[in-house]
């Protein structure tokens, strides 16, 4: 069964601090992982990584995705209260001929003035 | 552009009753999909379709329905709500074509009493 595991779940941080959000992810037939950040409503996309070692940034948040242990890691470096929602991975899978997003959990982060 | 138009965006039921929740979607994508979010569950694909006539099976199908008949729009029907449908429902689209982010509507907040 395709799984993705997101660490941590939950995480409270001061404003100026850096954070590493962590997804780890078993799926057959990988084509690519998503971060999308979630505030109050609709999931944003923020990455779409298929390549190991490749990092993608934008501004303050980079990503990068290591195919052979299965991981990414997403980094926001001087924090903003701005920053605070529930930021999401998800593995695109193929199967039977389809693409399938499978999602973690999120991790809900809070920066904190 | 209006990206993904989810509609309504609230709606309370009585167990038993049956609705559509609708999805529209004006920038010509092939891929259309249905998600439900759950405290703790991170989304979970309900049924999806790769173009007007075309739908498959997510990972919890059971208890809706969905029909493709024009590439703008995928209703997602609930047969006869029960209590553990109550979820906020997200429809999200992509291109089918190359690797595409998937592009989410504000979401439908449903309480079935």
């Amino acid at each position: 069964e395709d799984k993705v595991v997101q660490s941590p779940l939950s995480l409270v941080v001061h404003e100026g601090d850096t954070v590493t959000l962590n997804c780890s992810y078993e799926v057959t037939n990988f084509r690519s992982l998503l971060w999308y950040k979630q505030e109050k409503k609709a999931p944003t996309f923020l990455f779409m990584l298929t390549s190991s070692g490749i990092e993608k940034k934008s501004g303050r948040l980079s990503s990068i995705l290591d195919k052979k242990e299965l991981f990414s890691i997403l980094n926001i470096t001087a924090t903003q209260t701005g920053d605070s929602a529930v930021y999401l991975c998800a593995v695109e899978a193929s199967k039977g001929g389809s693409e399938k997003l499978v999602f973690g959990k999120g991790t809900k982060l809070t920066v904190n003035p | 552009n209006a990206g993904v138009t989810q509609t309504p965006k609230f709606q309370v039921l009585k167990t038993g009753q049956s609705m559509t929740l609708q999805c529209a979607q004006d920038m010509n994508h092939e891929y259309m999909s249905w998600y439900r979010q759950d405290p703790g569950m991170g989304l979970r694909l309900i049924h999806y379709s790769v173009g007007a006539g075309i739908t498959d099976q997510g990972e919890v199908p059971n208890g809706y329905n969905v029909s493709r008949s024009t590439t703008e729009d995928f209703p997602l029907r609930l047969l006869s709500a029960a209590p553990s449908q109550t979820s906020v429902y997200f429809c999200a689209s992509r291109m089918d074509r190359g690797n595409q982010p998937q592009h989410f509507g504000d979401g439908t907040r449903l309480s079935i009493l």
